[in-house]
């Protein structure tokens, strides 16, 4: 399962506290991506990245946050802003940058986050 | 953005049986159609894709078929096996921006029975 790893696999905590995980790539990608799953739901995009230092908002933005600062990593912060943050959360990658989205996108195991 | 229409929601098929699973594009300048699987609990992997200028591809027991005119495409699995049961997803992108995102439909839960 190498390539793209997030960790932890399951993650619990306490409601108004904020939490970050993890999303690693060693694959050379230019652009990855976070999104959430909820049953129902399909994937639907939080934020992506294209390059290092840039990001863009998805579709359900709002309570979360990302940074950019390495090519390999992309962690996302779940914020205590976030209404309903217990869901599981998919990290992606694909080795198109700017050019459009052409290419297979590369999944890692998932986080589970279970806020009480 | 895109907006990609999934159906049907759930699918039941016995062995043997052919199963489809249809989705809809708005966007007539999308240019790529990528068909996920994802068993429970992992991580959806690409299974099959097509691109614009071809109508259909297929690789051994799955094929997708492409109508641009009509803006639709398909997940055809022929010769169904239980190991077929898992959620698939179609995908496109804007294909009229140069931001690299895939646009999702929400996922048909197949079920193949014994």
């Amino acid at each position: 399962d190498g390539g793209i790893t997030q960790s932890p696999k399951y993650l619990f905590r306490k409601e108004g506290q904020n939490v970050t995980l993890s999303c690693e790539q060693n694959l050379n990608h230019d652009a990855m991506y976070w999104y959430r799953q909820d049953p129902g739901q399909g994937l639907r995009l939080i934020y992506y990245s294209q390059i290092v230092n840039d990001f863009q908002k998805g579709d359900i933005a709002e309570g979360y946050s990302v940074s950019r600062e390495k090519k390999e990593s992309f962690p996302l912060t779940v914020t205590s802003a976030q209404k309903n943050p217990t869901a599981f959360y998919l990290c992606a990658s694909t080795p198109e940058g700017t050019g459009g989205a052409r290419e297979e996108q590369y999944f890692g195991p998932g986080t589970r986050l279970t806020v009480t | 953005g895109e907006n990609v229409e999934q159906h049907p929601s759930t699918l039941s098929v016995q062995e043997g049986d052919s199963a489809v699973i249809k989705c809809t594009y708005s966007d007539s300048a999308s240019n790529y159609f990528p068909w996920y699987k994802q068993e429970l609990g992992k991580r959806p992997q690409l299974i099959i894709d097509i691109r614009s200028n071809v109508g259909e591809k297929k690789d051994q027991r799955i094929a997708v078929t492409l109508n641009k005119t009509a803006k639709h495409f398909s997940l055809h699995i022929t010769e169904t096996q239980p190991e077929d049961s898992a959620v698939y997803f179609c995908a496109a992108p804007w294909g009229g921006s140069t931001l690299g995102r895939l646009y999702f439909g929400r996922g048909t839960q197949l079920t193949v029975w014994p």
